[in-house]
């Protein structure tokens, strides 16, 4: 198994501009979970899917932040526009809820996001 | 509000050592508590997951305690080695599909 992917890996963007990051769960994972870890403070949720729908948005920190996952094996995090304050590693990471590794979350490699 | 904390936040040790890395929770009422590894500049490493109703897990060189009623876990590094340099991060489960919430971590270094 591949792990869960994520691209881009590095993102620099200017302040403004649409900032999309992408993300491949594992495959046969039910839930999937999109955070952000700045020195500041550390590892936070933004949101998190179960079969595809949103179920908790509440970490979302502002408007300008948006989600979706269109189908199992795919999300996308959405900042628009970006600004600074934004810069940050986004972290997607999945897990399900049957099998022996029942609901340990596996992080991808993560998205380095500068926004200047 | 459920609330993390690892202590120390900071710790080198020589190689060989045995060690122990501490986590505290605010409240009891966790669903399972998971151990990370992170490298520098990169993605998390989960290490052991503790379900609520167990005591402990083993990996290896490393063993993972959870006392859900007095809010602490511990992991027990056994003869670290310079490759263990890494932070360490902590993290509980509120619900049975709920998010992580995470302590600041601990960061080890061992010296050859």
């Amino acid at each position: 198994d591949a792990g869960v992917i994520q691209s881009p890996r590095h993102e620099v963007t200017e302040m403004g501009q649409e900032v999309t990051l992408r993300c491949k769960p594992i495959s046969g994972h039910d839930y999937l979970f999109w955070y952000r870890q700045t020195m500041m403070r550390g590892l936070e949720l933004l949101i998190y899917f179960n079969n595809n729908v949103p179920i908790d948005d509440s970490g979302m920190p502002e408007d300008r932040f948006s989600a979706k996952m269109p189908n199992a094996s795919f999300s996308t995090l959405k900042i628009q526009p970006s600004e600074p304050r934004d810069s940050a590693v986004y972290f997607c990471a999945s897990s399900s809820h049957r099998g022996f590794s029942y609901n340990e979350q596996f992080f991808g490699p993560g998205t380095r996001l500068t926004v200047l | 509000k459920q609330e993390v904390t690892q202590i120390p936040a900071a710790l080198s040790v020589p190689e060989g050592e045995n060690l122990v890395l501490n986590c505290s929770f605010t409240d009891s009422a966790i669903y399972n508590l998971q151990w990370f590894r992170q490298d520098p500049g990169k993605g998390l490493t989960s290490l052991l997951l503790i379900q609520s109703s167990q005591r402990e897990q083993t990996s290896g060189r490393l063993n993972a305690s959870l006392d859900k009623s007095s809010g602490r876990s511990t992991l027990y590094i056994a003869a670290s080695q310079p490759g263990d340099s890494a932070t360490y991060l902590c993290a509980v489960t509120g619900g049975s599909q709920g998010n992580l919430i995470f302590g600041k971590g601990t960061k080890l270094s061992v010296k050859p």
